[in-house]
Formats: structure tokens, C-alpha cells, sequence
């Protein structure tokens, strides 16, 4: 168990620019969330996969951030046209199915829109 | 919806025993789970309450009351490495069993 893996830690971004982040999850896990996080508050849920299947999004979640598990594997979350008010900790998580299975978070991506 | 309640900011001594509160109200409820989070690091996986009453894990307990939405972290045995944030976070039942955050309570521990 390697547990989820995040990249980049961190990333600086000018206004209007296009990001990408992408998550492994643990192998054996079949769902994939993404959360954000900024200081001061909790994990505020984006969007979450079920294998290759986006099965619910955030009514929060903008038409400028999209999401890929293109073979239920590792994900990609995008955010075009970023704005200062994007800039936080993105997080992915990844579970198993069962109903008592907990989340297990990745360091998370810090994003900083200058 | 879900809406969890639970203090901002906490503060205890090295050595003493600190209960971090949570309140929650959901229109269906399969459990409750509690995460530490270190500055700058990920939520850490600490417990995950279904039924009602007291698991202990070494120095912490949680406990939960699922009629009265409620639930405690008991800290025992403070030590410097615990100043963290504690999440708690609520997971409905049915569906996608996403779970909801509360805002995190952080707990500093000092000599």
C-alpha cells in the first residue's frame, strides 16, 4: 500500500491560465473523490468516480473544472480560465465500495492563482 | 443536506484528557467518521462510528449518539504531537455515501 499520490504539491498560476492536477489512488480502490480544502475549514466535496464512472458532482463545481478517471485508474482535475478565488488544497481520496470503508487522502495539490 | 457543528479552536495541557464535540443533522445518516489533519498534510483516518456508544483505540475514543446527532473525539494522554485539526465528517446513507466535513476543530496542546 502506497497510499494516494498527488502531483504537483504545489503550484503557481496566473489568472485566466489552465491547470491540471492529476491523483493515483490506492490500487485496490475503486473510488476516486475530489475534495478542496481551504484554511481554515473542512474538505468541501467536488466530485467522485466509481472506476472510470463520474457519478456525482458538486452543484458548487463550476463549468471551468472538469474531471477524468479514463481507465478507473488515476484521475485528472482541470480547471480552466482560474480565478484568485480558485486558490486552495485540492485533495483526492480514494475508498473502496463497502459503506463502512473510510477515505483515504493524497498531501493534496496547493493552488495559488496570482 | 447535511449540516456538522463543531467548535473552532480548542486548547488542553501535555498530559491532560481533551473531549472535541461534534453535532450533526442529516436527512439520512450511515455513520461518522473522525480525521486528524496536520498543517500542510492530509487528513489522516482515525475512526468511523456506525452504531451508537463508546470504541476506544488507544489513547482515543469516539463515541456516538444517533439520536441526539451527536458525537465526541476523547483525547487522552495529550502529547505536543497531537496539536492537529480533528475533522468530523458525516456519511449518509443510500446512495454514493459521500461524506460531508465539518469545518475541523484545532486543538492546540501546550507544555
Amino acid at each position: 500500500d502506497t497510499g494516494v499520490s498527488q502531483n504537483p504539491r504545489h503550484k503557481i498560476t496566473k489568472r485566466g491560465q489552465n491547470v491540471t492536477f492529476r491523483c493515483d489512488p490506492i490500487s485496490e480502490h475503486n473510488r476516486l473523490y475530489w475534495y478542496r480544502q481551504t484554511l481554515g475549514q473542512g474538505p468541501e466535496f467536488l466530485t467522485y468516480f466509481q472506476n472510470e464512472a463520474q457519478l456525482e458532482k458538486s452543484r458548487l463545481l463550476s463549468d471551468r473544472f472538469s474531471a477524468e478517471r479514463p481507465k478507473g485508474s488515476f484521475s485528472t482535475l482541470e480547471i480552466q480560465r482560474t480565478e484568485q478565488g480558485d486558490s486552495a488544497m485540492y485533495l483526492c481520496a480514494s475508498s473502496l465500495t463497502s459503506s463502512d470503508s473510510p477515505l483515504h487522502f493524497g498531501n493534496g495539490t496547493r493552488l495559488t492563482v496570482t | 443536506g447535511q449540516n456538522i457543528d463543531q467548535p473552532t479552536e480548542m486548547t488542553a495541557t501535555e498530559g491532560a484528557i481533551v473531549q472535541i464535540n461534534c453535532t450533526y443533522q442529516t436527512s439520512g445518516f450511515n455513520g461518522l467518521f473522525w480525521y486528524q489533519q496536520h498543517a500542510g498534510e492530509a487528513p489522516t483516518f482515525l475512526s468511523y462510528n456506525v452504531l451508537d456508544g463508546l470504541e476506544e483505540k488507544g489513547r482515543f475514543s469516539s463515541f456516538l449518539s444517533r439520536s441526539k446527532g451527536y458525537s465526541y473525539l476523547l483525547l487522552k494522554e495529550l502529547q505536543m504531537k497531537d496539536s492537529a485539526s480533528y475533522l468530523c465528517a458525516v456519511r449518509p446513507s443510500g446512495g454514493s455515501y459521500i461524506p460531508t466535513f465539518g469545518r475541523g476543530t484545532s486543538l492546540i496542546v501546550h507544555p
